[in-house]
């Protein structure tokens, strides 16, 4: 089945600063990668997602870049808020496919 | 629009109990997800239903059954407890046809198991 392998764990910045998250897959026939945003007790929602036929996606300070030919993908967060503080999962998907393989997740910390 | 919905919101079991979890999926959605999710960890995927049928299941023993409603709502039945199926447990709704392939989540429910 699919792997996806998300790093780092924990990414602690100051504010201001940009935070990079990056994730691997295994299925080469997966095509659709979204991000998904967790806060502490809260749902996990997505915040930006690409399509294979695409190379970059962006959305105000958030930003998404798929590698096809050497599977992976990143996400983006340029000028960090301490509201952005989360837990990040990306995950891969098969076309036509609801069921999401997850990344374990990055803890963000955006220190004011 | 409620959004998915899930009940209960916590929950404390012992081990060898039985336990039912249920889901409303947002409107307009007919396909129902479950996921598990240990602390520290992603939503690991358990089943999904379609149409008042399991389209899918991930790697979860037969412990774990569920059931979809002609509503499209949903529940999770755990049997035989064990103190390793303590997590949350994500309900995620989607729509059959359609361009996004977005799972929208529950608030979850969380177990305990002692």
């Amino acid at each position: 089945g699919e792997n996806v392998e998300q790093h780092p764990s924990t990414l602690s910045v100051q504010e201001g600063d940009s935070a990079v998250i990056k994730c691997t897959y295994s299925d080469s026939a997966s095509n659709y990668f979204p991000w998904y945003k967790q806060e502490l007790g809260k749902r996990p929602q997505l915040i930006i997602d690409i399509r294979s036929n695409v190379g970059e996606k962006k959305d105000q300070r958030i930003a998404v870049t798929l590698n096809k030919t050497a599977k992976h993908f990143s996400l983006h967060i340029t000028e960090t808020q301490p509201e952005d503080s989360a837990v990040y999962f990306c995950a891969s998907q098969r076309g036509g496919s609801y069921i999401p393989t997850f990344g374990r997740g990055t803890s963000l910390i955006v220190h004011p | 629009d409620a959004g998915v919905t899930q009940s209960p919101t916590h929950l404390i079991k012992t081990r060898g109990q039985q336990v039912t979890l249920r889901c409303s999926p947002k409107s307009g959605h007919d396909t129902v997800s479950w996921y598990q999710q240990a602390l520290g960890q992603g939503p690991q995927f358990i089943f999904q239903y379609y149409e008042e049928e399991e389209r899918q299941r991930g790697n979860f023993p037969d412990r774990f059954s569920g059931h979809q409603f002609p509503n499209y709502s949903s529940e999770l039945n755990v049997n035989a407890l064990l103190l390793g199926d303590s997590a949350l447990y994500l309900c995620a709704s989607s729509p059959a046809r359609g361009s996004s392939y977005e799972q929208y989540f529950g608030p979850g429910t969380r177990l305990t198991v002692t």
